[in-house]
């Protein structure tokens, strides 16, 4: 089975511009969930989609925003980007939206800069 | 909250041991531990569930202590190959697609 897919792989937009980033899950999946790696911060969580809908939200601005689609793809867009906006954006795909031993398997992720 | 990994980076030769520990302020209903390499995705190891069921890796090990809400992870024999970032990652609620992880242990194995 091919992994979890995220285009595109490096990124370099200015601030105020905004991003559109997409994942492709593993077949079969669904369930997306989005997180943000930075050097000072870490692994965060975003946000994670289930049948095309937000199950849960991290704790961050309204500018993040994601969508999923039928197919299980999910997109995270960025508006107004922010220079601290720069950072790894990892996707993890998990096969449904239950309980605590879910395994949750992470794409190769989107490196953005922002300048 | 986000758990706390000890030790914060490690050092060791080939063959040697080493243990990683995570431990949380909350109850914790399951741990999740990756490995990340520079540069790469983190890749799943293991899940240990409240009640010891465990689920993952064949040549590394996990404890979870339930009641002092901490994990631990073995590394046996290490190879070259385990070097990397190791994290733990605890379900911030109902769902394990919710993961807060820690800050992660910097493993390097030297031949």
């Amino acid at each position: 089975k091919a992994g979890v897919t995220q285009t595109p792989r490096y990124l370099i937009k200015t601030r105020g511009q905004q991003v559109t980033l997409s994942c492709s899950p593993i077949s079969g999946h669904r369930s997306v969930s989005w997180y943000q790696q930075t050097p000072g911060q870490g692994l965060q969580f975003l946000f994670e989609y289930f049948s095309e809908t937000q199950r849960n939200k991290g704790n961050f601005p309204g500018r993040f925003s994601g969508r999923q689609f039928s197919n299980s793809r999910s997109e995270m867009n960025v508006s107004t980007l922010e220079l601290g906006d720069s950072a790894l954006y990892l996707c993890a795909s998990s096969l449904t939206s239950g309980g605590k031993g879910e395994t949750q398997y992470f794409g190769p992720g989107t490196r953005l800069l922002v300048l | 909250q986000q758990p706390v990994q000890s030790p914060q980076a490690v050092i060791l030769r080939e063959g040697e041991d080493a243990v990683i520990n995570c431990s949380s302020s909350k109850a914790l209903y399951s741990v999740h531990w990756y490995r990340q390499k520079h540069g790469e995705a983190p890749i799943f190891l293991m899940i240990l569930l409240k009640g010891g069921e465990q689920k993952g890796h064949d040549k590394i090990s996990a404890s979870f202590n339930e009641k002092k809400q901490q994990s631990s992870l073995y590394l046996t024999a290490s190879q070259l190959s385990y070097s990397g970032t190791y994290f733990c990652g605890t379900p911030s609620s109902g769902s394990a697609r919710q993961l807060t992880f820690g800050s992660g242990t910097q493993l390097t194995v030297l031949p």
